[in-house]
């Protein structure tokens, strides 16, 4: 199917876990992007990336890792969960620098 | 802090009337863009505005910009209880070149009653 998909939907996991949250686009857009959204904060950007094998760090990057060897698949690692992760993700793509984004449904990711 | 801050936080209203929201930023722009987000949902891209227009409509939206006081509003004429949502303005910093990167504000949480 065409589109943005994430995965898992929803995930728990303990702290001090790793734990990967997948992004799959279909549209060979450059850009992506990861998000995390919580109450009274709307949406802070994770990190980004311009096209594969090129990241860069957003707003919050700390306790996360990206990577991109594959323009269509931009997966987000937490490499030790915190209560504070504790968050709903969204990936997110363009086609274009500044153009609009289309995202995804979000993954809640709830860290015990 | 966040480039983009939106006023009100909260805005309910009754089906019919107009609705209004603002968003206002800290640094100069290439574009400010509005988004939609239902309960639940993920994003939807409203409107795309580029800093060198002050006005664009797209169906019952309307969106201004004013550059020199760092501000965006987002009118929505004839709310529907439909329209019930967060809406987010977005932008995309002249400092960020070509890398398209996207910062969000808080939001505005919408609630036309029936």
């Amino acid at each position: 199917d065409a589109g943005i998909t994430q995965s898992p939907r929803y995930k728990i996991t303990e702290t001090g876990r790793q734990v990967t949250l997948m992004c799959h686009q279909t549209w060979s857009h450059s850009y992506m992007f990861w998000y995390r959204q919580d109450l009274g904060h709307g949406l802070r950007l994770i990190y980004y990336s311009a096209a594969a094998d090129i990241t860069d760090k957003g707003e919050v990057p700390d306790g996360y890792v990206v990577s991109r060897s594959k323009t269509e698949n931009f997966p987000l690692t937490l490499e030790s969960a915190t209560r504070s992760q504790t968050s709903v993700y969204f990936c997110a793509s363009s086609g274009q620098g500044g153009a609009e984004a289309f995202f995804g449904q979000g993954t809640r990711l709830t860290v015990v | 802090s966040q480039q983009g801050e939106e006023d009100p936080q909260a805005l309910s209203i009754q089906e019919g009337e107009n609705a209004t929201m603002n968003c206002s930023y800290k640094t100069s722009i290439n574009n400010l863009q509005w988004y939609r987000q239902n309960s639940g949902r993920g994003l939807v891209h409203l409107i795309l505005i580029r800093s060198n227009e002050r006005e664009k409509h797209s169906g019952r939206l309307r969106v201004t910009l004013d550059t020199s006081k760092k501000s965006s509003s987002l009118l929505i004429t004839a709310s529907r209880a439909a329209d019930t949502a967060s809406y987010f303005c977005a932008t995309v910093l002249r400092s960020s070149g070509n890398t398209g990167k996207l910062i969000f504000g808080q939001g505005t949480t919408l609630q036309v009653k029936p």
